[in-house]
């Protein structure tokens, strides 16, 4: 069956540090992969997206890698601040999907902690 | 975040009672998406809808669970009998047509006693 995994302990880094959340899937096919925060109580916020012919993107402090032979997509957070603690999303749209975002299925998330 | 407007934002049901959750999606956004999320576990997806339509709703359990998108007005996603289990932040996302990224609401969550 469709697996998405990502670190379901806390992450603490240490404010200033590059931050890295890491999300596996096995099972699927992905047309593309996106990356959201979630704060308590609040709804996700999406963050990037990257298609399954891209390596990375950058947005600001951000960075993502997709790695599809490895099945893999790495989330860079550089610089870190304790305003980035969250929890991060990544999510998986299929490549049925048709270019909409139906199928989006998520991963449970990690919970990021940057310390002071 | 703010674009997609969710209402009521808690919402306490006694078990057996219905409830409805109202979502307005962003201007000129055309389809939209209920997701649910249990405590621990992650977001799940129920049920896409455009307007007048259920374009896929294979998300959605078998009973007492429906969603409508009317021509005019929210997106409703009606939950009736309601059972504690149902206890969970029900989120709403829309989206513009053939785009693959959504925008979601701020939640709903339903608290069945």
């Amino acid at each position: 069956s469709q697996k998405i995994e990502q670190n379901s302990e806390a992450l603490n880094i240490q404010e200033g540090k590059t931050a890295t959340l890491t999300c596996n899937y096995t099972n699927y096919s992905p047309a593309y992969l996106q990356w959201y925060r979630q704060d308590p109580g609040r709804g996700p916020v999406f963050l990037l997206l990257i298609r399954e012919n891209e390596k990375e993107k950058r947005k600001e402090r951000l960075k993502v890698t997709f790695d599809t032979t490895l099945k893999q997509s790495l989330f860079h957070i550089t610089a870190s601040q304790p305003a980035d603690s969250a929890t991060y999303l990544c999510a998986l749209a299929p490549s049925s999907s048709g270019g909409g975002a139906d199928g989006l299925t998520f991963g449970k998330g990690t919970h990021l902690i940057i310390q002071p | 975040n703010a674009g997609v407007m969710q209402n009521p934002r808690h919402l306490v049901r006694r078990r057996g009672q219905e409830a409805r959750l109202r979502c307005s999606p962003m201007k000129g956004h055309s389809h939209v998406y209920w997701y649910r999320q249990l405590p621990e576990e992650g977001l799940k997806f129920m049920v896409y809808l455009q307007k007048e339509n259920i374009i896929d709703e294979s998300g959605m359990p078998k009973e007492r669970f429906s969603a409508e998108f009317p021509k005019e007005g929210p997106s409703i996603l009606r939950i009736q009998q309601v059972v504690r289990g149902d206890s969970a932040a029900y989120f709403c996302a829309s989206s513009l047509q053939g785009r693959n990224t959504i925008y979601f609401g701020e939640g709903s969550w339903l608290t069945v006693v």
